[in-house]
């Protein structure tokens, strides 16, 4: 089957680690994005990638990094520069944003 | 002033009733994007329409992109549609640009 998937569902981590977020798809899109969602709060964008070796910064990218080394892959680090990380993490794919189940994070 | 506004923030009908989501925007857009996230935090995407109307199933979404506006109707709505509304526009960078959603409560 086709789809996106990401992984873990729940991720737990101790203030001053580096955490990195799976996002795979098999739909043979080009472009892949991430977001993050906090309560009462509409999605921000974090990374977006167009193509293969290429990212740009979304609104929110101070914290993170990505890579984009395949296509079917766009892993998310969050880095302990991110102050404030706890939230939903959510990763899509093509331009029409089919979207992953989403990563929960929590720093401790 | 957020670039992409959604009314009513909040929703409350009986099962069966007419349902309108209205979005509108303040830049350039390429598209509309119209999402549905599920209490579990799964995000679909409903549509993607540049100008026009579509239409899925009980679902209809307008766009009219001289009054920077659009619309998302629901027709005899059920309990099973109760989900957060979510408009997001793609100013044509590869970005996307959300509202803040609008919660919808169907009542049987």
């Amino acid at each position: 089957d086709g789809g996106i998937t990401q992984s873990p569902k729940y991720l737990f981590r101790k203030e001053g680690q580096n955490v990195t977020l799976s996002c795979e798809q098999n739909l043979n899109h080009d472009a892949m994005y991430w977001y993050r969602q906090d309560p009462g709060q509409g999605l921000r964008l974090i990374y977006y990638s167009q193509i293969v070796n290429d990212f740009q910064k979304g609104d929110i990218a101070e914290g993170y990094s990505v890579s984009r080394e395949k296509k079917e892959s766009f892993p998310l680090t969050v880095t302990s520069a991110q102050k404030n990380p706890t939230a939903f993490y959510l990763c899509a794919s093509g331009i029409e944003q089919f979207f992953g189940p989403g990563t929960r994070l929590t720093v401790l | 002033k957020n670039e992409v506004e959604q009314s009513p923030q909040n929703l409350t009908a009986q099962e069966g009733e007419f349902i309108t989501i209205n979005c509108s925007y303040s830049v350039g857009i390429s598209a509309l994007h119209w999402l549905q996230q599920h209490p579990g935090g799964g995000i679909v995407s409903l549509f993607m329409l540049s100008s026009g109307k579509k239409k899925h199933g009980r679902l209809i979404a307008t766009i009219n992109i001289q009054e920077k506006h659009s619309s998302l109707h629901i027709t005899a709505s059920h309990p099973r549609d109760s989900a957060v509304y979510i408009c997001a526009v793609s100013p044509g960078q590869g970005n996307l640009i959300f509202g803040k959603g609008t919660k919808l409560s169907v009542k049987p």
